[in-house]
C-alpha cells in the first residue's frame, strides 16, 4: 500500500529560526508528484510547495524549500526565518501519475512559531 | 474571484437522515475531490473526479456517494449518515490532478 508518514506530530520553534518538517513515503512507482500543504487556524488549506519526482533539483518558494531524496523516499520541508504566520498544520502528500490519480496524505505536523 | 464554495458550512443532523453537501468551483477545473479530516488521521480522500461523469473511489468511500453531472459541481451525498461520519469535510479542485488544489472552506458535520 502507498503511504505517507509524518513522524513529528508537533513541533515548536522561536520566531526567525529555521525548522525542518519530515515526510517519508512508500511507493514502487517512479513517476509522481509531492506536495506540502499548510492549514492555518482558519482551516483554509494552501499549497506551500510542489516537487515533480523526475526533477532532481529541489523546489523552493521564497522561505520554503524541500530536501527531496528519491532513493530514500524522503521529502522534508525547510522553513527559513520562520514567522508567526507560519503557525499551522503542515501536510505532506503525493500523487502517482497513473490511471488512478489518487492523492495520498500524511497525518500532518502541527507547527507552532513562538514570539 | 476564483474560489471553491461549499454549503452548508456547519451541519448537525441525526442518524439516517439523508443529506447533501454541495461543492462548486468557478475555475473550470477538471479534477475535483472530497476529503474528510479527522484528528490524528490527516486528510483522507473519499471520492475524486477526473471530469464530468468520471468518478473514482478514494481511501474511505463507504457510506458516501458523489456525482459529477456538470464540470463545476461535485456534491457529496450521505444516504444514511452515521455518527462515525462526524468530521470536517473539504472539497477541492485543480486544473490537473498534479496541479495546485484549491480547497473550499470546509463543512463541519455532526451526526447524532
Amino acid at each position: 500500500a502507498q503511504t505517507v508518514t509524518q513522524s513529528q506530530p508537533e513541533m515548536s520553534v522561536q520566531e526567525a529560526e529555521t525548522v525542518t518538517l519530515s515526510c517519508t513515503y512508500d511507493t514502487s512507482e517512479s513517476n509522481y508528484y509531492l506536495f506540502w500543504y499548510k492549514q492555518p487556524p482558519s482551516r483554509q488549506m494552501i499549497l506551500v510547495i510542489r516537487q515533480e519526482a523526475y526533477k532532481q533539483q529541489n523546489a523552493t518558494e521564497n522561505r520554503f524549500s524541500v530536501n527531496f531524496q528519491k532513493a530514500a523516499k524522503s521529502f522534508s520541508l525547510k522553513i527559513s526565518d520562520s514567522q508567526l504566520g507560519d503557525t499551522a498544520m503542515y501536510f505532506c502528500a503525493f500523487l502517482i501519475m497513473d490511471s488512478n490519480y489518487q492523492l495520498i496524505w500524511g497525518a500532518g505536523t502541527k507547527l507552532i512559531i513562538k514570539p | 474571484e476564483a474560489q471553491v464554495t461549499q454549503n452548508p458550512r456547519y451541519l448537525i443532523t441525526v442518524t439516517g437522515k439523508k443529506l447533501t453537501v454541495t461543492c462548486s468551483q468557478n475555475m473550470n477545473h477538471e479534477y475535483m475531490s472530497w476529503y474528510r479530516q479527522d484528528p490524528g488521521l490527516g486528510l483522507r480522500q473519499i471520492y475524486y473526479s477526473m471530469n464530468v461523469e468520471v468518478t473514482d473511489k478514494g481511501d474511505v468511500p463507504e457510506g458516501y456517494k458523489v456525482s459529477r453531472k456538470e464540470k463545476r459541481n461535485f456534491p457529496l451525498i450521505l444516504e444514511s449518515p452515521s455518527p462515525n461520519q462526524t468530521s470536517l469535510y473539504f472539497c477541492a479542485s485543480s486544473l490537473r490532478p498534479y496541479g495546485t488544489q484549491y480547497f473550499g472552506p470546509g463543512t463541519r458535520l455532526l451526526v447524532l
